[in-house]
């Protein structure tokens, strides 16, 4: 099955700077690639998605690109402000089989 | 408004109840999800379900049993509980998007289960 890896775990930046969450995939036939935020005591929800056949989404500060080649993606969000703080998780689906497998996760902390 | 809601948000039980942890939604999604949770933590799938009358295991062993009479509704029921059952408890759902079957979840608040 699929196996999804996350990096890292924890992250901590100051206000401002950008964060950067990598995640790796291990079967090429995953075509299906969310983000989901989660704040404390809150509901996960989606924040950008990218599918198999874009290389790079952007949504105002936030970011994913996608490496088929290599199977990873990645978060990129600049200019990071306080509300940014949360965990972040991402997931890998095949298109038809609806169940993602989830990353571990990624706690970002932004420091004011 | 279209949303996934569970009921309780809280619940505090002792050892060896039955309970059942509620999940309705109103998106008219065909699919349906269980996740176990601990605060913060990563997220194990544990029962879902692709329609009415349709129920599978996921990744995590559980001792839980899920049902799927109506489409709009996805209770688990936990004959026996027990303290390693303390957590927090995921529904979603989630809709076929076109032919890549792409499935952006949707979940509910949770409910926060301890059993002492």
């Amino acid at each position: 099955g699929e196996n999804v890896e996350q990096h890292p775990s924890t992250l901590s930046v100051q206000e401002g700077d950008s964060a950067v969450i990598k995640c790796t995939y291990s079967d090429s036939a995953s075509n299906y690639f969310p983000w989901y935020k989660q704040e404390l005591g809150k509901r996960p929800q989606l924040i950008i998605d990218i599918r198999s056949n874009v290389g790079e989404k952007k949504d105002q500060r936030i970011a994913v690109t996608l490496n088929k080649t290599a199977k990873h993606f990645s978060l990129h969000i600049t200019e990071t402000q306080p509300e940014d703080s949360a965990v972040y998780f991402c997931a890998a689906s095949m298109g038809g089989s609806y169940i993602p497998t989830f990353g571990r996760g990624t706690s970002l902390i932004v420091h004011p | 408004e279209a949303d996934i809601y569970q009921t309780p948000r809280y619940l505090v039980i002792g050892t060896g109840k039955k309970i059942t942890l509620e999940c309705s939604q109103t998106m008219g999604h065909d699919k349906m999800y269980w996740y176990q949770q601990d605060p913060g933590m990563e997220l194990h799938l544990i029962h879902y379900s692709y329609g009415v009358n349709s129920t599978e295991k996921g990744d995590l062993s559980s001792e839980s049993t899920v049902s799927r009479i109506r489409t709009e509704h996805f209770p688990l029921t936990l004959e026996s509980a027990r303290p390693s059952h303390t957590s927090q408890y995921l529904c979603a759902s989630s809709e076929y998007e076109g032919r890549g079957g792409y499935n952006e979840q949707f979940f509910g608040p949770g409910t926060r289960l301890t059993v002492l």
